[in-house]
């Protein structure tokens, strides 16, 4: 199986930061990767699919990049309504996988 | 407006069956890729199983393989995981999403497996 190791596992930051969000692959995965966010409580939102396009309606602050085996995902400009755990998945090869995680807070 | 709607979560106990339900619109049911996945409580997120469009292709996690069952009934919008010979490390909030990259999510039904 492919493992997706994602870091920080928790990340802390001010309101207009640039934050980068990392994913490493286990193996290549090509571009079939996919970003997630969870707020508490709510069903994951798609973010970005594969690697580096965004999804219809999130805002342009929220960008995707890499392939192979190393990914990244960054906010440009970090909003409150930011705050959320991260996610990442690849889906080149089954079983697909998910990240553990990254848990972002406003500092 | 496309939506994904879960049903048919509980309290079962171990060793028992239970299945789940999607009800899926907005969207062309039978030309999509679904999936389950599922989330432990203040855990993180397992993929469960996918099926294609027309059920030829069907994929499971090894932790449910030949325990559970993913199917559908493109007649009625309809996406099922039948659950078989459930444990306690299977109780989780289940999701049902579309397509490959899970670009639609509903809101999940939990399923609590516990004597």
């Amino acid at each position: 199986d492919i493992q997706m190791t994602q870091s920080p596992s928790f990340l802390s930051a001010s309101v207009g930061d640039r934050v980068t969000l990392s994913c490493k692959a286990s193996q290549n995965i090509n571009k079939y990767l996919a970003w997630y966010q969870q707020k508490l409580g709510e069903a994951p939102k798609l973010l970005i699919y594969n690697a580096n396009s965004l999804q219809t309606g999130i805002p342009s602050r929220f960008s995707g990049s890499g392939s192979g085996t190393d990914f990244t995902l960054t906010i440009s400009s970090l909003q409150p309504e930011d705050v959320a755990t991260y996610f990442c998945l690849q889906h080149n090869s089954w079983p697909n996988t998910f990240g553990a995680g990254t848990k972002l807070e406003l500092k | 407006e496309v939506q994904l709607v879960e049903s048919g979560g509980g309290l079962v106990q171990p060793g028992r069956s239970l299945k789940l339900s999607c009800l899926a619109s907005g969207f062309t049911f039978s030309n999509y890729g679904m999936n389950w996945i599922r989330q432990a409580p203040g855990k993180g997120l397992e993929w469960v199983a996918s099926i294609s469009s027309s059920s030829s292709y069907i994929y499971y996690a090894d932790t449910v393989k030949g325990r559970f069952t993913i199917s559908r009934d493109n007649a009625k919008n309809t996406l099922y995981l039948q659950m078989t010979s459930l444990r306690s490390e299977d109780t989780a909030l289940y999701y049902c999403a579309r397509r490959a990259a899970l670009d639609y999510w509903g809101q999940g039904v939990m399923v609590t497996v516990s004597s």
